[in-house]
């Protein structure tokens, strides 16, 4: 049973730059949330959709943004990209609700 | 986020020894209880997670004592293994609601 798969593992982008991350959750998962993972603030929770509906929504700036699809992948976005960006996203998928199995992360660097 | 409060920040245990990671929380709506492991360069992985309708839950080496009263809950890990150094993290969560981290604790186990 294949995990979940965050494409890519490795990113490198320039200050006011966009960037899309991919998240392909476990097979018959329908949920799937976003963390964001640095050293100084942990692991804090983006955004969680459920078939397709945005759920849960986190402290973040509208700068960040997510969808998904019929297929439940989903992707996250995040426009005009500053230094503080940088981080390791996560996403997690489960049946409905708790449980999550984690994906490995991309690592985003903002140079 | 102060909802959860995770101790000790650090944790180093000889081979053998038991590890005791504390996770203190607020929010009187949790209705699940988990620990997640994550080695580096890994996503977090569910380890054990308890129901608060239970005390305390065992799997293996592993031990989850949950007190409702004090809003607390713990992790065990008994005869700990140099392959168990990794950072835990408690992440109480309410039906259908996001997790919430804990800052994380790195346990060192020495051979």
């Amino acid at each position: 049973k294949a995990g979940v798969t965050q494409t890519p593992r490795y990113l490198i982008k320039t200050r006011g730059q966009q960037v899309t991350l991919s998240c392909s959750p476990i097979s018959g998962h329908r949920s799937v949330s976003w963390y964001q993972q640095t050293p100084g603030q942990g692991l804090q929770f983006l955004f969680e959709y459920f078939s397709e509906t945005q759920r849960n929504k986190g402290n973040f700036p509208g700068r960040f943004s997510g969808r998904q699809f019929s297929n439940s992948r989903s992707e996250m976005n995040v426009s005009t990209l500053e230094l503080g960006d940088s981080a390791l996203y996560l996403c997690a998928s489960s049946v409905q609700g708790h449980g999550y199995t984690f994906g490995s992360g991309t690592r985003l660097t903002v140079v | 986020q102060q909802q959860v409060k995770q101790s000790p920040q650090s944790l180093i245990v000889q081979k053998g020894g038991i590890s005791i990671i504390n996770c203190a929380y607020e929010n009187t709506a949790f209705d699940y209880f988990p620990w997640y492991q994550q080695f580096p360069g890994k996503g977090p992985a569910l380890l054990i997670a308890i129901r608060p309708d239970v005390s305390e839950k065992k799997e293996g080496r592993f031990t989850i004592s949950f007190n409702k009263s004090a809003k607390q809950f713990s992790l065990h890990i008994m005869d700990s293994q140099p392959g168990d150094s990794a950072t835990y993290f408690c992440a109480p969560g309410a039906s259908g609601s996001r997790l919430t981290f804990g800052e994380g604790t790195q346990l060192t186990v020495n051979p």
